[in-house]
């Protein structure tokens, strides 16, 4: 069965510090891997996907994560934190028909001024 | 703009009752999804549905109920017999059902007992 894991429930930068968002997976098969971030009371956005093209996979607001198959990762990173990315963020990976979406736990973003 | 539209916003249920939350999209989307996020916990399926007249139970479909009369409509009602029905409800759509499709969010229905 597929799972993902996220390594830390919460994580706390400074405005202009770099973002590091930990996630590790696991599938029988060639997953596809997304993130989602969260305000709170609203719906999720994508923030990008990967499906088995390139493995560094650039997203919406300066965010970027590497799909590491030997080490089954995918993190999420930014080189700069803004105060607007304080969020919740989801790692998520498809199961293999394509029917569901199976969710990390979030880790919840907070930046510091 | 092209979305999903989630209504309302929150709502009160009593002891007993049926609500419907309401999820319409304008995307021209085949499948469509609810589901249930708990704090401090991922989102879990509820229902999913892949065409019209057609759903199926996702991995917490007890006490809930759905229906697909038209493409861009797929309303969730949860029954009396959820006993505990406090969460927030989101409805997602993608254009098919392939794990390469990412899958699209409303804003999201908080119900809460009264």
């Amino acid at each position: 069965a597929q799972s993902v894991t996220q390594l830390d429930s919460h994580v706390s930068v400074s405005e202009g510090t770099p973002v590091l968002l930990r996630c590790n997976y696991s599938s029988s098969y060639s997953p596809s891997l997304f993130w989602y971030v969260q305000h709170p009371n609203k719906g999720l956005q994508l923030l990008l996907k990967y499906t088995s093209a390139a493995t560094l996979v650039k997203g919406i607001n300066g965010f970027e994560a590497e799909f590491k198959k030997s080490e089954t990762s995918f993190h999420l990173t930014k080189p700069s934190a803004h105060m607007s990315d304080a969020a919740e963020y989801f790692c998520v990976v498809s199961n293999q028909a394509g029917t569901a979406l199976i969710f990390g736990k979030g880790t919840t973003l907070s930046v510091s001024s | 703009d092209g979305g999903i539209t989630q209504s309302p916003k929150y709502l009160f249920r009593k002891e007993g009752q049926n609500v419907t939350l309401s999820c319409e999209q304008n995307l021209n989307h085949d499948a469509m999804y609810w589901y249930r996020q708990d704090p401090g916990q991922g989102l879990r399926l509820i229902y999913y549905s892949q065409i019209v007249n057609d759903f199926q139970k996702g991995d917490i479909a007890e006490g809930y109920s759905v229906s697909r009369e038209k493409k861009e409509s797929f309303p969730l009602t949860v029954t009396s017999a959820q006993k505990n029905p406090t969460a927030f409800y989101l409805c997602a759509s993608s254009i098919g059902q392939s794990r390469y499709q990412p899958q699209h969010f409303g804003d999201g229905t908080r119900l809460s007992i009264l």
